[in-house]
């Protein structure tokens, strides 16, 4: 079966550092995805992570332990426009490489001043 | 570049009737995908496609069918619409270049069904 578990929602404050998790159980892996889709709007690419370890881009970093099936999304400095939902995608491995990915339900982060 | 191109942004149907979701991309990626999103649950898979005249069923297919005669185009339809298809449907295409390749989201259509 296939399993992508994140907490549903967040809050933190403007200027702190936040960590979204993200646990996975899926038959086949191809990597780790994280979207940001702020409300009513189409989701955009933040990061990508296939090895273990950390992937930094800027004010967010992505985290990866495959032996353990799980994620975090590290948000620094939080601004009020990091106010969105962050969503964790699985792709999916195996020989016929079709770019499917399986989403988490998605982490609602709501920043406060 | 338009990217990925929906249409409409939002409609309303009575049970039973029937539409195509338009969904054109001109970044020529051979990969595209139709998800359904519900409140407060993730994206689901409808539909996907590795290329031109070749599809394949997601995780959620019942009660729709796509096409794919070109590599722009990938319409989705919904026959005898039912109360469950009351959904935000995003199409995404992707490069496949290298497994790393993000997917590109369209700005959604918005599914009423009463």
């Amino acid at each position: 079966g296939q399993n992508i578990d994140q907490p549903t929602e967040m809050t933190a404050t403007e200027g702190a550092i936040v960590q979204i998790n993200c646990t996975y159980q899926t038959s086949g892996f191809n990597g780790l995805f994280w979207y940001q889709q702020h409300a009513g709007e189409a989701p955009t690419f933040l990061s990508y992570n296939v090895l273990d370890g950390l992937e930094e881009k800027g004010r967010f970093s992505s985290f990866l332990s495959r032996s353990k099936g799980y994620s975090y999304l590290l948000l620094k400095e939080l601004q009020m426009k990091d106010s969105a939902s962050y969503l964790c995608a699985v792709g999916r491995g195996g020989s016929s490489n079709t770019g499917k990915l399986i989403f988490g339900q998605g982490t609602t982060l709501q920043v406060k001043p | 570049n338009a990217g990925v191109t929906q249409t409409p942004k939002f409609r309303i149907l009575k049970i039973g009737q029937s539409m195509t979701l338009q969904c054109a991309q001109d970044m020529n990626h051979n990969y595209m995908y139709w998800y359904r999103q519900d409140p407060g649950m993730g994206l689901k898979l409808i539909y996907y496609s590795v290329g031109a005249g070749i599809t394949d069923k997601g995780e959620v297919p019942n009660g729709y069918n796509v096409s794919r005669s070109t590599t722009e185009d990938f319409p989705l339809r919904l026959e005898l619409a039912a109360p469950s298809q009351t959904s935000v449907y995003f199409c995404a295409s992707s490069s496949r270049d290298s497994n790393n390749s993000p997917l590109h989201f369209g700005n959604g259509t918005r599914l009423t069904v009463t």
